[in-house]
């Protein structure tokens, strides 16, 4: 079984800082991909990063990055030069290669909401 | 491209009521997920369909939830009869097969069930 852990509940940081949010998980797999999604009010669920397991270096996008270290087995989210629409809630998600073509399914964190200050 | 489709986009039923979501994936997308959102915590999978076939379906309620997808495009989740804790976001979502393929998801429905 695999499992997420995001220990923030709540994070603030002033806008153009830059904040990192905390992911850690746990799994057997040897092939996996983690993944960030963001969650603003309107509910909608957008697609920031992806880190696979194998991947040697972290992974951007913009100003996303993942602090990928896998033998403490985190993923954090990075988000440079913070700004207002930025505020939303995050989450940190994992799914392993089964064997050939076979996808577990795509495990989500509780989520960090994330509250940019002017 | 155009994006995941679901309808309708809020439902308000009383408990024991029946209801039904619709999605329409992106197209070309083989895999298609249906996920329960309750307020305040994440997504958590009810049901995964590559193709027209369930590949996991290990958390679906299965004596009141059901949910099928005809000839592999569009999906129909089912509630019946409906409970109180069964208020929550459905979120449907599709992807292309790999596994880096990212989850591209719909608005969702907002179901409470009073």
């Amino acid at each position: 079984a695999q499992k997420i852990t995001q220990t923030q509940p709540g994070m603030f940081v002033q806008e153009k800082e830059a904040v990192t949010l905390d992911c850690t998980y746990d799994t057997s797999d040897q092939s996996y991909g983690l993944f960030w999604y963001k969650q603003p009010s309107s509910g909608e669920m957008i697609f920031l990063i992806y880190q696979g397991s194998y991947d040697e270096q972290n992974a951007t996008e913009g100003r996303y990055s993942l602090n990928f270290q896998k033998a403490r087995k985190s993923a954090n989210l990075v988000i440079s030069a913070s700004q207002l629409g930025d505020s939303a809630m995050y989450f940190c998600a994992m799914r392993a290669l089964r064997g050939g073509t076979s996808y577990g399914k795509l495990t989500f964190g509780q989520g960090t909401i994330l509250t940019v200050h002017p | 491209e155009a994006g995941v489709a679901q309808s309708p986009r809020y439902k308000i039923i009383e408990k024991r009521q029946s209801v039904a979501f619709w999605c329409n994936p992106i197209s070309g997308h083989a895999t298609l997920y249906w996920y329960q959102q309750i307020l305040g915590q994440g997504p958590k999978l009810l049901i995964q369909f590559q193709n027209n076939g369930v590949v996991d379906d290990s958390q679906l309620p299965k004596d009141r939830f059901s949910a099928e997808r005809l000839k592999g495009v569009d999906s129909t989740l089912k509630i019946q009869p409906a409970k109180l804790e069964d208020s929550a976001v459905y979120l449907c979502a599709s992807s292309p097969t790999g596994l880096m393929s990212p989850l591209h998801f719909g608005n969702g429905t907002r179901l409470t069930v009073t």
